[in-house]
């Protein structure tokens, strides 16, 4: 079975530091696409980036590049996205996704059950 | 960035009956689209690839269509479970969603 488990909520106040984190199992984790996809507050979903963990190709929606860093640790099946500096705006749900690959990269057709991130003082 | 609008915002309609959908894109995605169903408090799931293409377990009230900018979810006869916001998104020139139309009991 294919899962996708991310790591726990987060509380944190503007400026400090995160990462959050997605293990994939069940599946060749080098071989798919993993995605990390925002939904803020009753709001909808926001592509953030993609990478491929087989060798850690990344690319950034232009509303995020810059904003956040997503990378891969193929030894453990597991993808993450970071922020350095975190604003009040960057509280939402975060997921990660798989994503195939050739015609249909960017279809997601497994989801993680979410990062929920507050960001307050 | 290829911008998708969907419409209605809301749609309410009647158990039993059927719903359609409505999604545009800003400039042609071909049949690079999907369809996703997000219900409160759960992650979304993936319903249609390739404008009409089920994905695995989707019952086959879901049906898809169009290509180029229009495009149009159509489930057949409303189910309970299926009330529940619904999302399209464009996979051909990067990755966008629609703003997504909220499925509610009439």
């Amino acid at each position: 079975e294919v899962q996708l488990v991310q790591s726990g909520a987060e509380v944190k106040k503007p400026g400090e530091s995160l990462k959050i984190s997605c293990e994939g199992s069940g599946y060749t984790f080098n071989i798919y696409w993993i995605g990390w996809v925002r939904q803020m507050p009753g709001k909808g979903l926001e592509w953030m980036g993609i990478i491929y963990p087989g060798d850690s190709d990344t690319t950034y929606s232009p509303s995020f590049q810059g904003q956040v860093t997503i990378s891969a640790d193929k030894s453990i099946s597991t993808a993450y996205v970071q922020w350095s500096s975190l604003k009040a705006s960057d509280t939402a749900m975060y997921y990660c996704v798989r994503s195939g690959g050739g015609m249909v990269r960017g279809v997601i057709d497994y989801w993680g059950q979410g990062t929920l991130v507050t960001v307050s003082s | 960035e290829i911008v998708m609008t969907q419409s209605p915002a809301t749609l309410s309609v009647s158990p039993g009956e059927r719903a359609t959908l409505s999604c545009r894109a800003s400039q042609s995605v071909s049949s690079n689209l999907a369809w996703y169903q997000q219900k409160p408090g759960q992650a979304p799931r993936l319903l249609i690839y390739g404008a009409s293409t089920r994905a695995t377990g989707i019952p086959a009230r879901f049906s898809g269509s169009g290509s180029g900018t229009e495009f149009t979810l159509t489930i057949s006869s409303l189910q309970s479970e299926d009330f529940a916001v619904y999302y399209c998104q464009q996979y051909n020139n990067w990755y966008t969603f629609g703003q997504g139309t909220k499925l509610e009991i009439k």
